[in-house]
């Protein structure tokens, strides 16, 4: 079965400062991997996803994910922060075949500090 | 484009009753529809899978009988939490899959439903 490990429950950065939010995974077959965000009291938004391909992931909002096989991560990253970027972000993992469902990390609360 | 609706979008309730939860896909067709639960500060949990025309398919540890669910149409599905008792609240969050949509069959997520029961 596949999961997903997010290291960090917390994370608090300055505005302007690089945003690295991590996330392992563990998948017996090739996966398909996402990362979402989520505001207070709201659903889940797409920030970008990974399925074949390319490796480097470009999503909205000025983030990034880069899925690196060897180290099973697929961390998530923006240059600069912005006050907007304060949010819980989620990390998840669907493995081919697996019927579409989706299984997410614990979640890191992305803190921005002026 | 796909928008996926979620109806009440707060209810409070009392120890005993039953609350109905509406999920709607609003601008395309949902063969799928899943149901996830979050706890405060917690990730989201996989509740069913509901597929239209036929019988949800539950995780493991959840109650069909207490988490009723019906997708009686392509766009829309329903989570009924029959008995509802104080360990009943939480935040309930639907997704839909447009079938339709080639590739990877994204999953598209409502707004959310918070359940409070007295």
């Amino acid at each position: 079965a596949q999961s997903v490990t997010q290291l960090g429950s917390h994370v608090s950065v300055s505005e302007g400062a690089l945003v690295l939010l991590r996330c392992n995974y563990s998948s017996s077959v090739p996966p398909y991997l996402f990362w979402y965000v989520q505001y207070p009291n709201q659903g889940l938004q797409l920030l970008l996803k990974y399925t074949t391909g390319a490796t480097l992931v470009k999503g909205i909002n000025g983030f990034e994910a880069e899925f690196k096989k060897s180290e099973t991560s697929f961390h998530l990253t923006k240059p600069s922060a912005h006050m907007s970027d304060a949010a819980e972000y989620f990390c998840a993992v669907r493995i081919t075949g697996g019927g579409n469902k989706l299984t997410f990390g614990t979640g890191t609360q992305l803190k921005v500090e002026l | 484009g796909a928008v996926v609706s979620q109806h009440p979008s707060r209810v409070i309730c009392k120890s005993g009753t039953s609350v109905k939860i509406e999920c709607r896909s609003l601008d395309f067709q949902a063969t799928t529809m899943f149901w996830y639960r979050q706890f405060p500060k917690q990730s989201l949990m996989l509740m069913a899978t509901s597929n239209e025309g036929s019988k949800a398919t539950y995780e493991q540890g959840v109650e069909k009988d207490k988490f009723l669910i019906n997708h009686a149409s392509l766009t829309l599905s329903t989570l009924t939490v029959t008995s509802a008792h104080p360990e009943d609240s939480s935040f309930y969050i639907c997704s839909a899959r447009d079938g339709e949509r080639g590739g990877l069959n994204e999953q598209f997520f409502g707004p959310g439903t918070r359940l409070t029961v007295l």
